[in-house]
């Protein structure tokens, strides 16, 4: 079975501090992205990688940045966390592109930033 | 207008009825059809998988392409109360990026 761990599934900040969630696959998957789900709004991609040290830009990556040191892992990085980053947080990861392949998801981390 | 269009619902019917998902999209390019479902405090998981145009069934569930018309449908027959969730809408082209819908939560009642 595919497996996406993320670190935390409750994580609860303050503004203005660096946060780190992390994300890790065990299927060899070449193609990894950062989602975040809000209400009403659905299921938005801040940033994806296809390929170690690679990252390209997804529809709202203000305020973000990503690393992908290792095949395996994909860590979103928020430099400096604002209230309006408060949302779930859902890493996905699948084959090598097209990514309409099935992309398989962690359980999420629900930020919540004071 | 946005690329994936889904009511949010709340949609609430009793356990044995049929179930009927929608969603409309916008860019004649889009190829692959997905929906995903979602249960409470967990990731999405790939439902059904269509390409271009028509039906596919798996179990109780069947997954409806109309390209003509840019509509996406999830039917569920016979639904269950384990089949509360929320369900997702996916498409995406030739690009690396799926286009998600808002997802309508389906409360199914004993």
């Amino acid at each position: 079975d595919v497996k996406v761990t993320q670190s935390s599934r409750y994580l609860v900040k303050r503004t203005g501090e660096k946060v780190f969630l992390e994300c890790v696959q065990d299927m060899d998957h070449e193609n990894m992205f950062w989602y975040r789900q809000d209400p009403g709004l659905g299921l938005r991609l801040i940033y994806f990688s296809y390929d170690v040290k690679m990252k390209e830009k997804g529809d709202i990556p203000e305020g973000y940045s990503v690393s992908r040191e290792k095949k395996e892992r994909f860590s979103l990085i928020l430099e400096s966390a604002s209230t309006n980053q408060t949302s779930m947080y859902l890493c996905a990861s699948t084959w090598a592109r097209p990514s309409y392949n099935e992309q398989f998801f962690g359980p999420g981390t629900r930020l919540t930033v004071l | 207008q946005k690329e994936v269009e889904q009511d949010p619902g709340p949609l609430s019917v009793p356990e044995g009825a049929i179930v009927s998902l929608n969603c409309t999209y916008s860019n004649s390019a889009f190829q692959y059809f997905m929906w995903y479902r979602q249960y409470s405090r967990k990731g999405p998981e790939l439902l059904m998988y269509t390409y271009s145009s028509g039906n596919k069934e798996d179990g109780r569930f069947t997954a409806q392409v109309d390209k003509s018309s840019k509509y996406i449908s999830l039917f569920i027959r016979d639904s269950q109360p384990s089949d509360s969730a929320t369900y997702l809408c996916a498409t995406g082209g030739n690009t690396d990026k799926l286009i998600f819908g808002t997802g309508t939560r389906l409360q199914v009642f004993p």
